[in-house]
């Protein structure tokens, strides 16, 4: 069965500092996607990144980028210059047909 | 850009009572997700729709069901309702059946049930 274990229930992080979030998953597939989610208190679910899994570079999106290491199966985001509205709790999902979830990172940046 | 749309945004029903939520995908969009996220949760997935027939399913209760109509739009009936039930229930959208292909999905905005 797939899992998405996120070890770190809460972070917190300086504004204009870096933060890394963790993640790791097990899967029996080979081709697969992992995505980070981010839910700010509005509760609306965002999608922050997305990675394919056969794609050996790790993705980036302006101040996130993953550190994806596939053979430890492990999926983490960096978040650069962490600005306040990066406040929120952080998904990280892996595909399934449809997505499972981790249970959460809950970051909050501090002024 | 349009979104998908959920409605309503706040529901609130007593135990044992129905309740229907209603599920906008973004135009084009022809797969249809559902999630169950209660307080403190992870979303749970309980069911998927392609081209108007399910396609996956979850864990969903034999008290609730749903479906996909011609215009794409879904509904989830949810009767018996029990206090448990009470959570913020995602519908989620995306292109075409080849999701594990990882097309991205987008997220309403959800409707938040509240079972008293």
């Amino acid at each position: 069965a797939q899992t998405v274990t996120q070890s770190q229930p809460e972070m917190s992080v300086q504004e204009a500092e870096t933060v890394t979030l963790s993640c790791t998953y097990d899967t029996s597939e080979n081709n697969y996607y992992l995505f980070w989610y981010k839910q700010p208190p509005s509760r609306q679910m965002i999608l922050v990144i997305r990675q394919e899994a056969y794609k050996q570079q790790n993705a980036t999106e302006n101040r996130f980028s993953v550190n994806f290491q596939k053979a430890a199966k492990s999926f983490s985001l960096k978040i650069s210059d962490s600005q306040l509205g990066d406040t929120a709790m952080y998904f990280c999902a892996l595909t399934q047909g449809n997505l499972i979830f981790g249970k959460g990172t809950k970051l909050s940046v501090k002024p | 850009a349009a979104g998908v749309i959920q409605s309503p945004r706040h529901l609130i029903k007593e135990k044992r009572e129905t309740a229907t939520l209603k599920c906008y995908p973004i135009p084009r969009h022809d797969t249809v997700y559902w999630y169950q996220q209660g307080p403190g949760q992870d979303p749970q997935f309980l069911i998927s729709f392609y081209e108007k027939m399910q396609s996956d399913k979850g864990s969903i209760p034999d008290r609730f069901s749903a479906q996909q109509f011609s215009d794409y739009h879904s509904e989830l009936n949810m009767s018996s309702l029990e206090l448990g039930d009470s959570a913020l229930y995602f519908c989620a959208s995306s292109l075409g059946s080849s999701w594990g292909a990882g097309e991205k999905l987008f997220f309403g905005s959800g409707t938040q049930l509240s079972v008293l």
